[in-house]
């Protein structure tokens, strides 16, 4: 199976400050790659779609990138809204895996 | 506007057998391939199966394979999971999620809790 090493697990963080969540695949995973935003009590909501493309009505502070078989999120500028876990998925492979997930929290 | 509305969740006892659905409105469902996705209390992301859009294509995750049995419904735009032999670890939240486009569409969940 295709792990997903999500780092870091949990952030402490400020509004304004420039986030960035990783992911590292432990095989090549190619442009298959989301990112995912949950707030506590709800559902997944899609950000990011093959590495770097902003799913509708995500604003443009959200960001995708990779370099080699590390995957990112950028979230600049953080607001009090996007203050959640955040997942990130292969779906290049079955099994489908998610990385281990991401709280951002309020300092 | 999108829907996907699951139902048929609750307690169940080790072993036995429960099965959860899942209504789909808004968009094409027979030309969309769906997923079902769990999160136990407090964990992460975990995919449980995924059914093709016309039900060629069935693919489960080990864990619960030979135990689930993902199908659908396309002329009730429905998803389901029949869930047998049920164990503790299967405690989690149920969604159910549309794939084609990169898993772009969740529905509310559903909670199972596998206990005695």
């Amino acid at each position: 199976d295709i792990q997903m090493t999500q780092s870091p697990s949990s952030m402490s963080v400020s509004l304004g400050d420039t986030v960035t969540i990783t992911c590292r695949a432990s095989q090549d995973v190619g442009i298959y790659v989301n990112w995912f935003q949950q707030k506590p009590g709800k559902s997944p909501r899609r950000l990011i779609y093959r590495v770097t493309n902003l799913a509708d009505g995500v604003p443009s502070r959200f960001s995708g990138s990779r370099s080699g078989s590390d995957y990112s999120l950028t979230i600049s500028s953080l607001e009090s809204e996007d203050v959640a876990d955040y997942h990130c998925l292969q779906y290049d492979e079955y099994p489908r895996t998610f990385g281990g997930g991401t709280k951002l929290e309020l300092k | 506007e999108v829907q996907l509305v699951e139902s048929g969740g609750g307690v169940v006892q080790p072993g036995r057998s429960l099965k959860v659905s899942c209504a789909a409105s808004g968009f094409t469902f027979s030309d969309y391939t769906m997923a079902w996705v769990r999160q136990a209390p407090k964990k992460g992301l975990e995919w449980v199966a995924t059914l093709s859009y016309d039900g060629s294509r069935i693919y489960y995750r080990d864990s619960v394979r030979g135990r689930f049995t993902i199908s659908r419904d396309n002329g009730k735009s429905t998803l389901y999971l029949q869930m047998d032999s049920l164990r503790s670890e299967d405690t989690a939240t149920y969604y159910c999620a549309g794939v084609t486009g990169g898993f772009d569409y969740w529905g509310q969940g559903v909670m199972v809790t596998v206990s005695s």
